[in-house]
């Protein structure tokens, strides 16, 4: 198992451009999440899907949109990216039960540099 | 709902034990205690989990006081491997779907 992968580790982009971060797991997980982490900072949530279908907004939404495209793929879409979006992208899953006592499980992340 | 509290930077000699302490005093009944792990940027790893009992496996101990408002990892033969920012994470609960929210952690370096 490959468990999370995220595509792509690294891109720069210029200030206003566009680009969808892709994530895709294998370990047949119901909730996936998307996070954020600038530089000396903890992970901060942008968006999560509880299930198939169904995404919802975390702490960091503005900016980004998200899409569950099926069970295994959640992608993250920057439509006009900006300086302030600089940042280091990591997607997790879980088995997703109501309740959140579970683990997720971590990609090892995509470095975005806006200009 | 409060974050938890945990020193910024803690010490530790390659093959003691690690001890980590982490505060929670607003945990709520139906909210486990979590510990994460990030080493150098790579994608948080889990640790270890607790609601009120103590906990072990193959990687750690976690210890959660009676009145469960505070928790200690401990790491019993550090290596500098572990070397590593240590998150503590109440889990969000209820109707959530295991939403974490992450502090700043505590920075552990293992030396030799």
């Amino acid at each position: 198992n490959a468990g999370v992968t995220q595509t792509p580790k690294f891109q720069v982009l210029k200030t206003g451009q566009s680009m969808t971060l892709q994530c895709a797991q294998d370990m047949n997980h119901n909730s996936m999440y998307w996070y954020r982490q600038d530089p000396g900072m903890g992970l901060r949530l942008i968006y999560y899907s509880a299930s198939e279908g169904t995404t919802d907004k975390g702490e960091v939404p503005n900016g980004y949109n998200v899409s569950r495209l099926n069970k295994r793929e959640f992608s993250l879409r920057l439509e006009s990216a900006a300086p302030s979006q600089t940042s280091v992208y990591f997607c997790a899953s879980s088995a997703g039960m109501l309740g959140g006592q579970e683990t997720q499980y971590f990609g090892p992340g995509t470095r975005l540099l806006v200009l | 709902d409060a974050k938890t509290t945990q020193p910024t930077s803690m010490d530790c000699a390659e093959g003691r034990a690690a001890n980590l302490p982490c505060n929670h005093s607003t945990i709520s009944g139906n909210e486990y205690v979590y510990w994460y792990r990030q080493i150098h940027s790579q994608g948080p790893q889990y640790i270890i989990h607790g609601l009120k009992n103590n906990e072990t496996n193959e990687m750690a101990s976690l210890i959660i006081t009676e009145d469960r408002k505070s928790s200690t990892l401990i790491l019993p033969h550090a290596t500098l491997r572990d070397t590593a920012v240590y998150y503590c994470i109440k889990s969000a609960g209820g109707t959530s779907y295991g939403k974490l929210t992450f502090g700043q952690g505590t920075i552990l370096t293992v030396h030799p």
